[in-house]
């Protein structure tokens, strides 16, 4: 059981360049979210998708655009990246409510 | 406006002493406190649990207690051992669901041999 898979691991982009972050989960889960994890910032909530077709702006999402593509895919677009994106993003998924989230194993970008 | 703060922001323990990590929250219609593990290199995984309506939840070796009056809430391990040595986030979310779980900043543990 594969869970919640990301990709990819790592990305290098220079400054201005576009990339796009996938995201599955194969739990049948209705939300899914994106995070960014800064050192001593915590996990910041970028967008989250409470169920196919819906999606809706957390604490940071100035800089990113997110598509829900289906019930298992959750994908994160950095239209023009900047330095300050540089982090690590972790895609999560959970029934709607549980309040448990499943988290993926990340990916580290680094924009220079 | 950070909705939960968590200290220390690191930790080091000896094998076999008790980890405190506390929480404060300042939103009072949080309702869901849960508490996540994460290692080096992988995504956070819940630890540990608790609602408002009780003081304190144990699993083996983890504790959390809650006080609501004063809105704080930590995590206690006991007996620690060095394959607890990780980072640990408190989160706080309303309506005990997982939507806009609000963390604290984390604390890196370290149990020492």
């Amino acid at each position: 059981n594969a869970g919640v898979t990301q990709t990819p691991k790592f990305q290098v982009l220079k400054t201005g360049q576009s990339m796009t972050l996938q995201c599955a989960q194969d739990m049948n889960h209705n939300s899914m979210y994106w995070y960014r994890q800064d050192p001593g910032m915590g996990l910041r909530l970028i967008y989250y998708s409470a169920s196919e077709g819906t999606t809706d702006k957390g604490e940071v999402p100035n800089g990113y655009n997110v598509s829900r593509l289906n019930k298992r895919e959750f994908s994160l677009r950095l239209e023009s990246a900047a330095p300050s994106q540089t982090s690590v993003y972790f895609c999560a998924s959970s029934e709607q409510n549980t309040g448990e989230l499943f988290f993926g194993e990340g990916s580290r970008l680094t924009v220079l | 406006q950070q909705q939960v703060k968590q200290s220390p922001q690191s930790l080091i323990v000896q094998k076999g002493g008790i980890s405190i990590i506390n929480c404060a929250y300042e939103n009072t219609a949080f309702d869901y406190f849960p508490w996540y593990q994460q290692f080096p290199g992988k995504g956070p995984a819940l630890l540990i649990a608790i609602r408002p309506d009780v003081s304190e939840k144990k699993e083996g070796r983890f504790t959390i207690s809650f006080n609501k009056s004063a809105k704080q809430f930590s995590l206690h391990i006991m007996d620690s051992q060095p394959g607890d040595s990780a980072t640990y986030f408190c989160a706080a979310s309303m309506q005990g669901g997982s939507e806009k779980l609000v963390f604290g900043k984390g604390t890196k543990l370290t149990v020492n041999p």
